[in-house]
């Protein structure tokens, strides 16, 4: 079974750093590109970051870019996501997403559970 | 940026009806699109990809249809565990952007 389990989310103030980590379980990690995706509160969903499976090219939403960098450790079976000059509008809950499929086509088939991050002072 | 926008925002409906959601690209995204439904404090899950393709495991009541820029998605005989709010994404490029998202909720 594919368990995707985020951790590393909380409070933080503005203009601070926070890494979220995504253990993954059941399937070959290596082989898969992951995203984040995140959920501001009572809003819709919004891609953030996305990693090809061997790490090697990585991709941003305009809103994070440049103050958010996603890797991903194949040995640790773990992607991460390090946020950094947060700001409120930051603010959401957190998902790891496997993705399948191909650069077109790519589809979210597993997802964590999710992790909330709040910036606020 | 591939802009989705999804129709109604939200809707009422009756356990046994038929739903019909709408979505729309500001650009032809060929069938590169992707249908999640979401529950209350969960993660969304997949339930069509490729505009029509029903995921491993979805029952057949959901189907989806449509190329270009409009698709839909459809549920036949509306099930208790059907509401729940539906999300439209484009998977033809980077950025990958969702629509606003539908609510399904019960009449």
């Amino acid at each position: 079974e594919v368990q995707l389990l985020e951790s590393g989310g909380g409070l933080v103030q503005p203009g601070e750093s926070l890494r979220l980590s995504c253990a993954a379980s059941g399937f070959t990690f290596s082989s898969f590109a992951m995203s984040w995706v995140r959920q501001a509160p009572g809003k819709g969903l919004e891609w953030v970051s996305a990693i090809s499976s061997s790490g090697g090219n990585s991709y941003y939403a305009d809103s994070v870019k440049g103050r958010f960098t996603i890797s991903r450790d194949n040995s640790k079976n773990t992607l991460y996501l390090q946020m950094s000059s947060l700001r409120a509008d930051d603010t959401a809950v957190y998902y790891c997403a496997r993705e399948e499929g191909t650069f077109r086509g790519v589809r979210f088939d597993s997802w964590g559970q999710g992790n909330l991050v709040t910036v606020s002072s | 940026d591939i802009q989705m926008t999804q129709s109604p925002s939200s809707l009422s409906a009756s356990v046994g009806d038929r739903v019909t959601i709408t979505c729309r690209a500001s650009q032809s995204i060929s069938s590169y699109l992707v249908w999640y439904q979401q529950k209350p404090g969960k993660a969304p899950k997949l339930l069509i990809y490729d505009a029509s393709n029903l995921q491993s495991g979805v029952p057949s009541r959901f189907s989806g249809s449509g190329s270009g820029t409009d698709f839909t998605l459809t549920i036949n005989n509306l099930q208790p565990e059907d509401f729940a709010t539906y999300y439209c994404q484009q998977s033809y490029n980077v950025p990958w952007t969702f629509g606003q998202g539908t609510k399904v909720d019960i009449k």
